[in-house]
């Protein structure tokens, strides 16, 4: 059982479509991240909110835009992918602290995304 | 910027036998955390084991345990007794915080380890 869930389990989609991935956290963290994991590349961060607040964008392209409402809910969402963006899709959380203290992050299963 | 390389894409062991899994990273920074994390194929990314950069003893976690070596820059993780559920992809990460206070992990390429009955 994983305190992090992440829906669909798998999508496929058209590069004209629109679609959302969702996150929820239920371990009372303060901080999600959405990583992208392609084959035979390590894991690439895309965004992270801490407090809702977006601390981090790593140069991901426009066509991915995150939204987190609430510390508990991350979505992702998804408008004229490119085949390229095919890929798994993490969401994880973790409990930020401050100071110079880092506590491990926990992820969900992610999404299977295939671009047609 | 970090880096964390792991070289070895495939390994195999047999059950009940040791195996060490490779880690090596770039930093310039003196305070960071390492990590290990399993990956099965039901895709969940799980913490194995993690150590901070300024504690010289290795952590351990029942079977797991590591070798830092922090002048080395290296961060190898040894699986003992080797389980059949063992088997999965270790990524070797590198931790440290934003600005704005989160963390920011790196990872490696991942090693796709084998248990053999």
């Amino acid at each position: 059982e994983t305190g992090v869930t992440q829906t669909p389990r798998h999508l496929v989609m058209g590069m004209t479509n629109k679609k959302s991935l969702k996150c929820e956290q239920h371990l009372g963290h303060n901080a999600m991240y959405w990583y992208k994991q392609s084959a035979k590349k390590p894991l690439e961060l895309m965004f992270v909110y801490n407090f809702k607040e977006q601390t981090e964008n790593n140069s991901v392209p426009s066509r991915f835009s995150p939204e987190c409402p609430n510390s508990s809910h991350l979505f992702l969402h998804l408008h004229t992918l490119q085949p390229e963006d095919s890929a798994l899709y993490l969401c994880a959380s973790s409990q930020e602290e401050g100071g110079s203290s880092i506590q491990p992050q926990h992820f969900g299963d992610g999404t299977r995304l295939s671009i047609l | 910027a970090q880096t964390v390389t792991q070289s070895q894409p495939e390994m195999s062991v047999q059950e009940a036998e040791t195996v060490t899994l490779s880690c090596t990273y770039d930093t310039s920074e003196s305070d960071y955390y390492l990590f290990w994390y399993k990956q099965p194929p039901s895709r969940q990314m799980i913490l194995v084991i993690r150590q901070e950069a300024y504690k010289q003893q290795n952590a351990t976690e029942n079977r797991f345990s590591v070798n830092f070596q922090k002048a080395a820059k290296s961060f190898s993780l040894k699986i003992s007794d080797s389980q059949l559920g063992d088997a999965a992809m270790y990524f070797c990460a590198y931790s440290t915080l934003l600005q704005g206070g989160s963390e920011k992990l790196v990872f490696g390429k991942g090693t796709k380890l084998t248990v053999n009955p």
